[in-house]
């Protein structure tokens, strides 16, 4: 069963245009929900992380936006440039993130010029 | 900032042999550690939990006995491959909580295991 569910799988942006990464959750315990990006042979780094007690968190062009009574949460990254190019996965993790993380399936995003 | 070192990044070795993969915290400490497992164009798959001076904790379907985990000191969490087989031939990511409740956690960068 797939706890974290994320669409969608491949994106392509041209540059300067929003990319959006729609994510959904299962578990009501979850109560951390970072994002991470990944670049080719590399570990996921965290871009940015909200909590449920909040609709909207924004850092430099990221923004999530979570939906606590649907389940849902998502990632837009405005003004995308080629150096945005990365596979994000959306997390989700209990215990103020303290534990282990479940990964969503990873959103491949290619910004083109 | 908060930094999870591992080593080596890339390892190749013959079929049958054993490989040891460690990850460090290097400015904290870490009582837990996560080890995770990510084939090619997939997502990152939770193999374990590590707990320093205890057992580690295996997810269902993860054999214990061919992944050992040893979590000797605060900083320091060890994967041993067992008898590593081509089958076994992915990218091993380790992670560490950076503090209390709220405080993210760190993802090393991965180590690549190519068995022949």
């Amino acid at each position: 069963q797939q706890q974290v569910k994320q669409s969608p799988q491949s994106l392509i942006v041209q540059k300067g245009g929003i990319s959006i990464i729609n994510c959904a959750y299962e578990n009501t315990a979850f109560d951390y929900f970072p994002w991470y990006q990944q670049f080719p042979g590399k570990g996921p780094a965290l871009l940015i992380a909200i909590r449920p007690d909040v609709s909207e968190k924004k850092e430099g062009r990221f923004t999530i936006s979570f939906n606590k009574s649907a389940k849902q949460f998502s990632l837009h990254i405005m003004d995308s440039q080629p150096g945005d190019s990365a596979t994000y996965f959306c997390a989700a993790s209990s215990a103020g993130g303290y534990q282990k993380v479940t990964f969503g399936i990873g959103t491949k995003l290619q910004v083109i010029p | 900032g908060a930094v999870v070192s591992q080593h080596p990044s890339w390892v190749i070795c013959k079929s049958g042999t054993s490989v040891k993969i460690e990850c460090r915290s290097l400015d904290f400490q870490a009582t837990t550690m996560f080890w995770y497992r990510q084939f090619p164009k997939q997502s990152l798959m939770l193999m374990a939990t590590s707990n320093e001076g205890s057992k580690a904790t295996y997810e269902q379907g993860v054999e214990k006995d061919k992944f050992l985990i040893n979590h000797a000191s605060l900083t320091l969490s060890t994967l041993t491959v067992t008898s590593a087989h081509p089958e076994d031939s992915s990218f091993y990511i380790c992670s560490a909580p950076t503090g209390g409740a709220g405080q993210p956690q760190h993802f090393g960068d991965g180590t690549r295991l190519s068995i022949l």
